[in-house]
């Protein structure tokens, strides 16, 4: 079966401008996480959404948001982009979380 | 507040040898469950095992196994008969799903396999 698909790959944004990537879960999969990925800060928890419902969230200011459509697809968005937003941002998929999720390959976002 | 703590930030291991990848973590809770991920350089994470806080047998999967020690609070992974698609970064991670389906990643060890 397909697995977690990101969209795009990489992305270059410039200082103040908004940003959304997208991430397509496996089919079934009703929970899906993001992560953002730094060689300073390593992985940190952005959000969890299940059923279209954010369950969790992470430290992060509110220039970061995301949401789930009905069809389980997930975007996130980052407004106001800073140079320390530049990263790693990885989704991840799981029907049952403590089965583990699996992940996508992740979009790199670079600020400049 | 849980945390987890890998020590060993780089490591190396010749083809077919065994090597061990240490992970320590910190949490009052006490039903969880912790993982070790790869990622290789193709940045996907590939989770390679899982272990449930609550059982005591420890997890294998062919030529990975954990070495669970809940008192110590230590969960450490071995890989026999390394191969050089082994080469990446592996995370262990902790999840707690009382308060929600959120990973605590350790730090990471990059782990390459010398031909």
């Amino acid at each position: 079966k397909a697995g977690v698909t990101q969209t795009p790959r990489y992305l270059i944004k410039t200082r103040g401008q908004q940003v959304t990537l997208s991430c397509s879960p496996i089919s079934g999969h009703r929970s899906v996480s993001w992560y953002q990925q730094t060689p300073g800060q390593g992985l940190q928890f952005l959000f969890e959404y299940f059923s279209e419902t954010q369950r969790n969230k992470g430290n992060f200011p509110g220039r970061f948001s995301g949401r789930q459509f009905s069809n389980s697809r997930s975007e996130m968005n980052v407004s106001t982009l800073e140079l320390g937003d530049s990263a790693l941002y990885l989704c991840a998929s799981a029907s049952r979380g403590s089965e583990g999720y699996t992940f996508g390959s992740g979009t790199r976002l670079t600020v400049v | 507040a849980q945390t987890v703590t890998q020590s060993q930030p780089e490591m190396s291991v010749q083809e077919a040898e065994t090597v061990t990848l240490s992970c320590t973590y910190d949490t009052s809770e006490n039903n969880y469950y912790l993982f070790w991920y790869k990622q290789p350089p193709s940045r996907q994470m590939i989770l390679v095992i899982r272990q449930e806080a609550y059982k005591q047998q420890n997890a294998t999967e062919n030529r990975f196994s954990v070495n669970f020690q809940k008192a110590a609070k230590s969960f450490s992974l071995k890989i026999s008969d390394s191969q050089l698609g082994d080469t990446a970064m592996y995370f262990c991670a902790f999840m707690n799903t009382n308060t929600g389906n959120q990973f605590y990643f350790g730090t990471g060890t990059s782990l390459t396999v010398i031909p």
